[in-house]
């Protein structure tokens, strides 16, 4: 595709479930980011990978936040035990290498009731 | 920590008059300044940046103003138009890392 995109477009779950939230990053783009938008803020940094490696994940909040890039393409973010406090926008962003450009994705609105 | 800050949640401007979007930074470690427009249901889309080592670019309607030793920078659009109405948010990078702010929201009246 064109873009960065990301699946589902919504999803809701019951509090302790397990998601997996998927990102499509731009053909060719190494480097691929994801962010985590809580109502009323600006995104926040979770993780970045080059390749198929994770090269930063200082901004995963917990380890029940795990990412996977196996390919070096397609990612995947896995959240276990969803807390309420999960629910947000999450973010997937890609880039032709680190220091470029960041093309986001559309988003994948979490909500854990 | 927030090390970006829009301490303005929103602004309303008439069409065809400027706008002024600010931010404020507290890590003097950021090199590049960035500013993304935003729509709902829809990712942030690049709109225009500036190095640390300039103190203006411009681009089209859009000039973006970077005063380091104030740690603040600004997004002027002018003439302000309708399809402008969007949540903009200033970021700031340091290495590959992205620090946004928290948004301000912008309307264009008719």
């Amino acid at each position: 595709g064109a873009g960065v995109s990301q699946t589902p477009s919504n999803k809701v779950t019951e509090k302790g479930k397990y998601v997996e939230l998927r990102c499509d990053p731009i053909s060719g783009h190494t480097a691929l980011y994801w962010y985590r938008q809580s109502l009323g803020q600006g995104p926040e940094f979770l993780i970045y990978f080059q390749g198929t490696g994770a090269a930063d994940d200082s901004g995963l909040p917990n380890d029940r936040f795990f990412a996977v890039r196996p390919e070096g393409s397609v990612s995947t973010l896995k959240i276990q035990r969803t807390e309420r406090g999960d629910s947000a926008v999450y973010l997937c962003a890609s880039s032709s290498v680190a220091n470029n450009e960041q093309f986001f994705g559309p988003g994948t609105r979490l909500t854990v009731l | 920590d927030q090390q970006v800050k829009q301490n303005s949640p929103s602004l309303s401007v008439q069409e065809g008059r400027i706008s002024i979007l600010n931010c404020d930074y507290t890590n003097s470690m950021f090199d590049y300044f960035l500013w993304y427009k935003k729509y709902p249901a829809e990712g942030p889309t690049f709109l225009i940046s500036i190095s640390s080592i300039k103190d203006k670019n411009e681009d089209g309607r859009f000039t973006v103003f970077l005063n380091k030793s104030a740690k603040h920078l600004s997004l002027h659009i002018v003439p302000s138009q309708p399809g402008d109405s969007a949540v903009y948010f200033c970021a700031a990078r340091y290495d590959y890392k992205l620090s946004f702010g928290a948004g301000t929201t912008v309307t264009v009246r008719a």
